[in-house]
């Protein structure tokens, strides 16, 4: 069965600073997707990683992964208050759109 | 412009009543998916279509039904609704299997 993890589930941080999220998967996927969630709102598509070693990056959000690992990461460079939302990777079961979620991590930046 | 949308936004209903939530697509998308999301579980798929006349159970079907008779709707039914379908409902579509899912403005459900 695939199971989806993120850490951190919360996380609170200062503008300005750096951080990653991670997201581990239990059993073979070449196929990642990152959103972003605000409160109360849709899920917003951010990224898609296609392969091994994929990276994509959009302002201050780089993710990549590495499927040997099993591991993608969301790195957040320099944050500020507008990036505060949840974050979700989700992985593609039998690469079919059978996607599997994360729990997300709530992100808060503060000034 | 091309969208997805769902309706209702928000409902309140009755234990043991069937309720139907409606999902609608102007992109032309084969693939359409209907998501629940709970606090401390994130998203879970609940049922899944690849076309017309197809439908695919997901993780979390029981107690739910779809059916697939054009390209843009993927009615979600709730056949006796139950208190622990509590919860906010996504709809997603995509152009292929493996492509960005792009997702409804979502439906809260409350089931009292």
């Amino acid at each position: 069965e695939l199971k989806v993890e993120q850490n951190p589930l919360f996380l609170s941080m200062q503008e300005g600073k750096n951080y990653t999220i991670y997201c581990n998967y239990s059993t073979t996927s070449d196929r990642l997707y990152w959103y972003r969630q605000d409160p109360g709102k849709s899920l917003e598509s951010l990224f898609v990683l296609l392969s091994n070693g994929a990276v994509k990056q959009e302002g201050r959000l780089m993710a990549s992964l590495d499927t040997k690992a099993r591991l993608s990461t969301l790195h957040i460079t320099a944050a500020v208050h507008d990036l505060s939302a949840t974050y979700f990777c989700a992985v593609d079961k039998g690469s079919q759109g059978n996607l599997i979620f994360g729990k997300g991590t709530k992100l808060s930046v503060k000034p | 412009d091309a969208e997805i949308t769902q309706s209702p936004r928000h409902k309140i209903t009755e234990t043991g009543r069937q309720v139907t939530l409606a999902c609608h697509q102007t992109w032309n998308h084969n693939n359409m998916f209907w998501y629940r999301q709970d606090l401390g579980h994130g998203l879970r798929l609940i049922h899944y279509s690849y076309g017309v006349q197809d439908t695919n159970k997901g993780e979390v079907s029981d107690g739910y039904s779809v059916s697939r008779s054009n390209t843009e709707d993927l009615p979600l039914t709730l056949e006796s609704a139950a208190s622990s379908q509590t919860s906010v409902y996504f709809c997603a579509s995509s152009r292929g299997p493996q492509e960005t899912q792009y997702f409804g403005p979502g439906t809260r459900l409350l089931v009292l």
